[in-house]
């Protein structure tokens, strides 16, 4: 079973626009972390945010935030005025147990921003 | 940048031979993992090591193999390539919550 689902393939958002990319994460262990990372066309991975499982807000970092509903065991993306260098691949991610070996990744979604 | 350095950048390879990419950790980090990104897919974990050890691995055969060196840099060696190696293969060091990713070694195998 995928432990971690992104159902858009690909996404569009006009410029200064907000957009949400979906993740739904499968999982039994009570303790996990959820991560969302950036990939350009250069092929980096970059982290642009983490939220834990026990913890008690969703994340923020910067224009990022997690929408992190644990019930549902989703943890979407919000990136709020969207700008042109966004355009780029974005993976959901989650490492369990907490401190587990290895993460598992998402196939991912290209987000597209337009002008 | 996260200071997670890999090489070579890109390497073209033929079916059988071995291969060697290498990467240095970023400061600090005792943690190193490996992934293989096939075009168009999301990174699969290929090994951990922790302290020079191996401290976990995905479903990749043998072939596959890996050190860690005291300096915590790292390298991933595949042997007999098959078409199907080529990927984007990814290097990334941890430390608690945080792990960053290198810029990735492309390899094609012809």
């Amino acid at each position: 079973a995928q432990k971690i689902t992104q159902t858009q393939p690909g996404m569009f958002v006009q410029e200064k626009e907000a957009v949400t990319l979906d993740c739904t994460y499968d999982t039994s262990d009570p303790s996990y972390g959820l991560f969302w990372y950036k990939q350009p066309s250069s092929g980096e991975m970059i982290f642009l945010i983490y939220q834990g499982s026990y913890d008690q807000q969703n994340a923020t970092e910067g224009r990022y935030s997690l929408n992190f509903q644990k019930a549902r065991k989703s943890a979407n993306l919000v990136i709020s005025a969207s700008q042109l260098g966004d355009s780029a691949m974005y993976f959901c991610a989650m490492r369990e147990p907490f401190y587990g070996q290895n993460f598992v990744f998402g196939p991912g979604t290209r987000l597209s921003v337009l002008p | 940048e996260t200071g997670v350095t890999q090489s070579p950048t890109h390497l073209i390879k033929t079916r059988g031979q071995q291969v060697t990419l290498r990467c240095s950790s970023q400061s600090g980090h005792n943690t190193v993992s490996w992934y293989q990104q096939a075009l168009g897919q999301g990174p699969q974990f290929i090994f951990q090591y922790y302290r020079e050890e191996e401290n976990g691995r995905g479903n990749f055969p043998p072939r596959f193999s890996g050190l860690q060196f005291p300096n915590y840099s790292s390298e991933l060696n595949v042997n007999a390539l098959e078409l199907d190696d080529s990927a984007l293969y990814l290097c990334a060091s941890s430390q608690g919550n945080e792990q960053f990713f290198g810029p990735g070694t492309r390899l094609t195998v012809l």
